[in-house]
């Protein structure tokens, strides 16, 4: 069975600072690692996904995100936080890349002034 | 073009009623999923269409949830009867049929029950 454990379900940060939002994954075959976003009255918006090419992904608006099998890890990152940046950041595993998303618990991110 | 949308985007029923929930699609997307969260906890899968054919159910908590897609478009989740532990945001998504697809999602539906 698939997991996903995110350190962490608030981050603060002040504007400006490095961003780096913690996910750790478990599977029994090569996953597909996805991180998606949720601002507030919205749906979840994909940031980047993982599908086996590169293992560094870039993704919207300046994330980026390691794919690391050695540390089952898919850390999200972003060298500066802007105020927009507040949210709520899920990473999710899957299987196949269009089967069921597993999903951990989330973070929200507070960005400070 | 349009992104998948649901609806009602609220609802507050007591225990013991009926609550239907829809999600359309992006046009063209034939796989469509649900997912549940509830308050404090991950998102979580409850099942999964590939056009109109039921592809995974094994996340639907109990025989209280009925999901329907007719005719491969739009869907419907009933809860019948509603209960406390159902409260949480609903969230549907769709996604092409094709490796590595994103999957679009809706803003969801947050549903109280009393």
């Amino acid at each position: 069975a698939q997991s996903v454990t995110q350190l962490g379900s608030h981050v603060s940060v002040s504007e400006g600072a490095l961003v780096l939002l913690r996910c750790n994954y478990s599977s029994s075959v090569p996953p597909y690692l996805f991180w998606y976003v949720q601002y507030p009255n919205q749906g979840l918006q994909l940031l980047l996904k993982y599908t086996s090419a590169a293992t560094l992904v870039k993704g919207i608006n300046g994330f980026e995100a390691e794919f690391k099998k050695s540390e089952t890890s898919f850390h999200l990152t972003k060298p500066s936080a802007h105020m927009s940046d507040a949210a709520e950041y899920f990473c999710a595993v899957s299987d196949s890349g269009y089967s069921t998303l597993t999903f951990g618990k989330g973070t929200m991110l507070l960005v400070s002034p | 073009e349009a992104g998948v949308t649901q609806f009602p985007s609220h609802s507050v029923i007591e225990k013991g009623q009926t609550v239907t929930l829809r999600c359309d699609p992006i046009s063209g997307h034939d796989n469509l999923y649900w997912y549940r969260r509830v308050m404090g906890k991950e998102i979580k899968f409850l099942l999964h269409f590939v056009k109109e054919s039921k592809q995974d159910e094994s996340g639907m908590p109990n025989n209280r949830f009925l999901a329907e897609r007719t005719g491969g478009t739009y869907s419907t989740l009933k809860v019948q009867p509603a209960e406390l532990e159902d409260s949480g945001v609903y969230f549907c998504a769709s996604s092409q049929d094709t490796l590595g697809s994103e999957q679009f999602f809706g803003p969801g539906t947050r549903l109280t029950v009393l």
